[in-house]
């Protein structure tokens, strides 16, 4: 009964360098989500799949940020040029149902650094 | 513009005492209404839930009111305890949404 993972726990950054983050959803979730949380904040929406469509990417702050989920399971989160405001906690969440009025259930983050 | 907005921003409370949290939304298309608890380096975990056909929804010692008028909800935290200190996040969707809006938490310290 393994929950959302996501990897690496920490990664720290130079600025301009490209970052990939990994979520792993909770196994036959059809929905999966990303936020990022910024410190002392709450998670913000950043994209949004239903199986391996990314049917809203409307909160990704630029076309930096790129998310996949090829095969509908996994996602990545991938930050191009990576700047020091992109520094946060990363959040994926996955969902069994479809859209968004149902249980989110959560990973422990990634924390990204950006020096 | 802020789709939720909670507060307090902190809150500290002596154990064995009532913890209450505000949100309040704008969008009247919001049909759920979850509240999320976050530990430090953690990610957020759902503690209750309340759609608004109801006024009051209670779990344990957490209870949701709900108030579709006023466009507001509360969590209240009976005979809170020190296990219970953490960050608190009310947040809102709908069927027609693909996301969660989050208030911007509240920080819950419970004194021995």
């Amino acid at each position: 009964g393994a929950g959302v993972s996501q990897s690496p726990r920490y990664k720290v950054a130079k600025r301009g360098q490209d970052v990939a983050l990994r979520c792993d959803p909770i196994s036959g979730h059809v929905s999966l989500f990303w936020y990022q949380q910024a410190l002392g904040q709450g998670p913000e929406f950043l994209t949004y799949f239903q199986n391996e469509a990314q049917l809203d990417k409307s909160g990704l702050p630029s076309d930096r940020f790129f998310a996949e989920r090829p095969e509908g399971s996994v996602s990545t989160l991938k930050i191009q040029r990576t700047q020091q405001e992109d520094s946060a906690v990363y959040l994926c969440a996955s969902s069994l149902e479809g859209p968004g009025a149902y249980e989110q259930y959560f990973g422990p983050g990634t924390r990204l650094t950006v020096t | 513009q802020q789709q939720v907005k909670q507060s307090p921003q902190s809150l500290i409370v002596q154990k064995g005492g009532i913890s209450i949290i505000n949100c309040a939304y704008e969008n009247t298309a919001f049909d759920y209404f979850p509240w999320y608890q976050q530990f430090p380096g953690k990610g957020p975990a759902l503690l209750i839930a309340i759609r608004p056909d109801v006024s009051e929804k209670k779990e344990g010692r957490f209870t949701i009111s709900f108030n579709k008028s006023a466009k507001q909800f509360s969590l209240h935290i009976m005979d809170s305890q020190p296990g219970d200190s953490a960050t608190y996040f009310c947040a809102a969707s709908s069927y027609n949404f693909n996301k969660f809006y989050f208030g911007s938490g509240t920080k819950l310290n419970v004194k021995p």
